[in-house]
């Protein structure tokens, strides 16, 4: 039973250059997260989706798009890598009024 | 959502137990509390939870207080495995469009 997985787990941008996290589930949960971490910090929401179809902000979505292609998959997009965008990336999922949320182990995203 | 304060880091000597303490002293009686573990460059990780009653399972325990406004997370025979960043949270019983907020955690650190 894989949980979420993220791919990919490294990646090193140029700045102004874009690209997509992906991320996918196989627990059947209706609500999907994406945080950043920076050095020293907790997590910080960047969007979330509730259930298939739906999208919302988080804390910090400047500069991000996110698509819920589906039940299982939920992608982070950056149109226009910046530098402040150097973080590790998670994305979650949780099935709404059950236990824990499951997280992925992260990308690792570099933008010089 | 009620709001967590724990302290910023912890040390413990291995093969001890681990009382890492969490005060959510605004905590209602319609929320859970949670602990997640974050070991360096993973995903967090469920630990355990609990409304009332103490809670135990294969990896800690959980002490709450009768008045519900702080708890504790017990490793009882920490090893070097257990070195990571423990986030306290809490969250509604009935999900809903519930977030996980994860805030900086308590670093422990558990030396030979």
């Amino acid at each position: 039973n894989a949980g979420v997985t993220q791919t990919p787990k490294f990646q090193v941008l140029k700045t102004g250059q874009s690209m997509t996290l992906q991320c996918a589930q196989d627990m059947n949960h209706n609500s999907m997260y994406w945080y950043r971490q920076d050095p020293g910090m907790g997590l910080r929401l960047i969007y979330y989706s509730a259930s298939e179809g739906t999208t919302d902000k988080g804390e910090v979505p400047n500069g991000y798009n996110v698509s819920r292609l589906n039940k299982r998959e939920f992608s982070l997009r950056l149109e226009s890598a910046a530098p402040s965008q150097t973080s590790v990336y998670f994305c979650a999922s949780s099935e709404p009024g059950r236990t824990e949320a499951f997280f992925g182990q992260g990308t690792r995203l570099t933008v010089v | 959502d009620a709001k967590t304060t724990q302290p910023t880091s912890m040390d413990c000597a291995e093969g001890r137990a681990a009382n890492l303490p969490c005060n959510h002293s605004t905590i209602s009686g319609n929320e859970y509390v949670y602990w997640y573990r974050q070991i360096h460059s993973q995903g967090p990780q469920y630990i355990i939870h609990g409304l009332k009653n103490n809670e135990t399972n294969e990896m800690a325990s959980l002490i709450i207080t009768e008045d519900r406004k702080s708890s504790t997370l017990i490793l009882p025979h920490a090893t070097l495995r257990d070195t990571a960043v423990y986030y306290c949270i809490v969250r509604p019983v009935s999900g809903g469009s519930y977030i996980p907020t994860f805030g900086r955690g308590t670093s422990l650190i558990v030396h030979p």
